[in-house]
Order: C-alpha cells, then sequence, then structure tokens
C-alpha cells in the first residue's frame, strides 16, 4: 500500500539556518504530496502542497519540490525563525477512489534564538 | 468560516465509561475524517466519511469504537466502554473535493484521558 517516510526528529537549529526534512513515498500511480505543519496545541495545518511530478510548492518561505524520480518530497527553508517551531508532516494522497491522506510519522522542529 | 469545530476540547472520564467527541465540518464539504494522534503510533485514521456515508473504518481499532454520521453537520465518534490506552488526542479533518480542491482542514482536537 501507500506509504510515506520521513526523517526522524528532533531537528535542532539555530534561528536562521537552513532546514531540510526528508520525505520520501511509496505509492502507485501519480499521488498529490503534502507538508502539513503543528504547533503546539493545535490541528495540522496545510503547508503546501504539489499535484504533479516537477511540481514546486512554496508558502511562508517553505518550499518543496515533487520528485517523481527519486520518489521525494524534502522540505526546505533558508532561514528558519523560532516561530517555526512545530511537527511537520509529510503526507500523501492517492488520485484514484476516495482520496484519503497518508501520513508521516512527523517530525519536530526545534528552533532556538 | 470558524472552521472545523470538536468538543469538547479536554475529556478526562474513568475507565467504562462511555466517551462521545463531537464534531461540526466546514459547511459545504462533503468528506470528513476522524484522527487519533498518540505519542507511540502518530497519527492514524481511524474512519472517514463521503457525503455522509462511511468509506473506510478499516483503521478503528476494535468494536468499542463507532462513528457516525446523521447529516452534512455532525459527527460524533463514541467510545464504549473506554480504557486507559484509548487516551489519545483525536482530531476531526473535513474536505471539500469539489472543484479539484484536495486539502483536509483539521479542527483543534479533543485531549481524551481514560483514568
Amino acid at each position: 500500500g501507500d506509504s510515506v517516510t520521513q526523517m526522524e526528529g528532533p531537528v535542532t537549529l539555530s534561528e536562521e539556518a537552513f532546514l531540510t526534512i526528508n520525505c520520501t513515498y511509496t505509492a502507485t500511480g501519480y499521488p498529490s504530496l503534502f507538508w502539513y505543519v503543528q504547533y503546539p496545541g493545535e490541528g495540522l495545518q496545510l503547508l503546501l502542497k504539489a499535484t504533479k511530478a516537477d511540481d514546486k510548492g512554496s508558502n511562508k518561505g517553505f518550499e518543496a519540490t515533487y520528485r517523481k524520480e527519486t520518489t521525494s518530497f524534502h522540505l526546505e527553508k533558508g532561514s528558519v525563525q523560532v516561530s517555526d517551531s512545530a511537527v511537520y508532516f509529510c503526507a500523501l494522497s492517492g488520485n484514484t477512489g476516495f482520496q484519503k491522506l497518508v501520513f508521516g510519522t512527523g517530525t519536530r522542529l526545534l528552533v532556538s534564538p | 468560516d470558524a472552521g472545523v469545530i470538536q468538543s469538547p476540547r479536554h475529556e478526562v472520564t474513568e475507565m467504562g465509561q462511555e466517551v462521545t467527541l463531537r464534531c461540526k465540518p466546514i459547511s459545504g464539504h462533503n468528506s470528513l475524517f476522524w484522527y487519533r494522534q498518540t505519542m507511540m503510533r502518530g497519527l492514524e485514521l481511524l474512519i472517514y466519511f463521503n457525503n455522509n456515508v462511511p468509506i473506510d473504518d478499516s483503521g478503528m481499532p476494535e468494536d468499542r469504537f463507532s462513528a457516525k454520521m446523521p447529516n452534512a453537520s455532525f459527527s460524533t465518534l463514541k467510545i464504549q466502554p473506554s480504557e486507559p490506552r484509548d487516551s489519545a488526542v483525536y482530531f476531526c479533518a473535513s474536505r471539500d473535493t469539489s472543484g479539484g480542491r484536495d486539502e483536509q482542514f483539521f479542527g483543534p482536537g479533543t485531549r481524551l484521558t481514560v483514568l
């Protein structure tokens, strides 16, 4: 079945450091790919998405590119802020039938001043 | 729109008691999802509905769990009887699948503690 694998955390960075959180997937066909973010005490919210190969999703300085050849969707940000501290989830949605989301295990990011 | 609304936000109960969690999806959304989040197992999909019809309940842990969606604006997740291992944060999410949109909107969650 479809699955998502993301790097284990926590990822600990200083403010203004470069961030990469790795995500790879296994799926049949051509899924849509997502990054969701969960701030403490809140539900998940969509950060960015890409629906086809070579698409780049971007939002709030975060970017991720849909790489079909490597089945990856790594999340990057050039300069993190303390307010980016959260748990980040990579997810995919198949493009057939009822498209439920398959989530990775989440990666906690801690940014210190 | 107020977003997905869940109640209660916190629930503390004793083992053996019945627990009912409630969700009001975003108006106009036609899919609804119940998730459970724990440190050990991460985020798990329990069940999802499309147009009020349960589509996939394979994630429901056992018969003690049941979910209903009597209309497009309300869903419940019931645990009877509850057990300490049911302690988790339960999220409801809704999605509008019309027009090719596929973003799920999550509620704030219900933190359940079973003593």
